[in-house]
């Protein structure tokens, strides 16, 4: 069974500019979470989705924003990119009964510059 | 407000010796307990988790332990490999409510065993 797959695995951006990310989760999972990964704060959770619907945000700006399709595959966008935003972004997917973890994809590790 | 904290930074240990991670948490709605392992530029593995309702879950070399009243659970790796070495993280969830994908991480624990 393939495992969550985040694309693509490496982005430079500019400040002010907006960028997509892609995530893919195993297949059967139909709950797809967010996560942020940064020195200074660790890993902090930016909102899940659940048969296409927001079910849980965390506390993020509005800038960052996503969604989910009928595939269960998910999309994560930020606009207007700070360098504050610099840091590995995790996809991870489960199957959203209780007491089976979530699996982790490897990421996308963005730089703001 | 820190929910999930691992207090050790580090942690370094000897090759075939125990390893004993700790996470302390806060929160009482937390019924959902998990250890990942992490290595750089890669995601989170999954390794253990322990429901609430259980004071121990095994498998293999590695032992969760939790005790609710203490709001405090401790992986044990016996016996320790290289290989074990990265970064340990401890999460949390309340999966009987709508929040089973929101987990809350505490802060890690980079774990180094020597040969």
């Amino acid at each position: 069974k393939a495992g969550v797959t985040q694309t693509p695995r490496y982005l430079i951006k500019t400040r002010g500019q907006q960028v997509t990310l892609s995530c893919s989760p195993i297949s059967g999972h139909r709950s797809v979470s967010w996560y942020q990964q940064t020195p200074g704060q660790g890993l902090q959770f930016l909102f899940e989705y659940f048969s296409e619907t927001q079910r849980n945000k965390g506390n993020f700006p509005g800038r960052f924003s996503g969604r989910q399709f009928s595939n269960s595959r998910s999309e994560m966008n930020v606009s207007t990119l700070e360098l504050g935003d610099s840091a590995l972004y995790l996809c991870a997917s489960g199957m959203d009964r209780g007491n089976s973890p979530l699996h982790f994809g490897n990421g996308t590790r963005l730089t703001v510059t | 407000d820190q929910q999930v904290k691992q207090n050790s930074p580090s942690l370094s240990v000897q090759e075939g010796r125990i390893s004993i991670l700790n996470c302390d948490y806060t929160n009482s709605m937390f019924d959902y307990f998990l250890w990942y392992k992490k290595y750089p530029a890669e995601g989170p593995t999954f390794l253990i988790s322990i429901s609430s309702i259980k004071d121990k879950n095994e498998d293999g070399r590695f032992t969760v332990f939790l005790n609710k009243s203490a709001k405090h659970l401790s992986l044990h790796i016996v016996p320790s490999q290289p290989g074990d070495s990265a970064v340990y993280f401890c999460a949390a969830s309340s999966v009987s409510g709508t929040s089973y994908g929101k987990l809350t991480f505490g802060q890690g624990t980079i774990l180094t065993v020597h040969p």
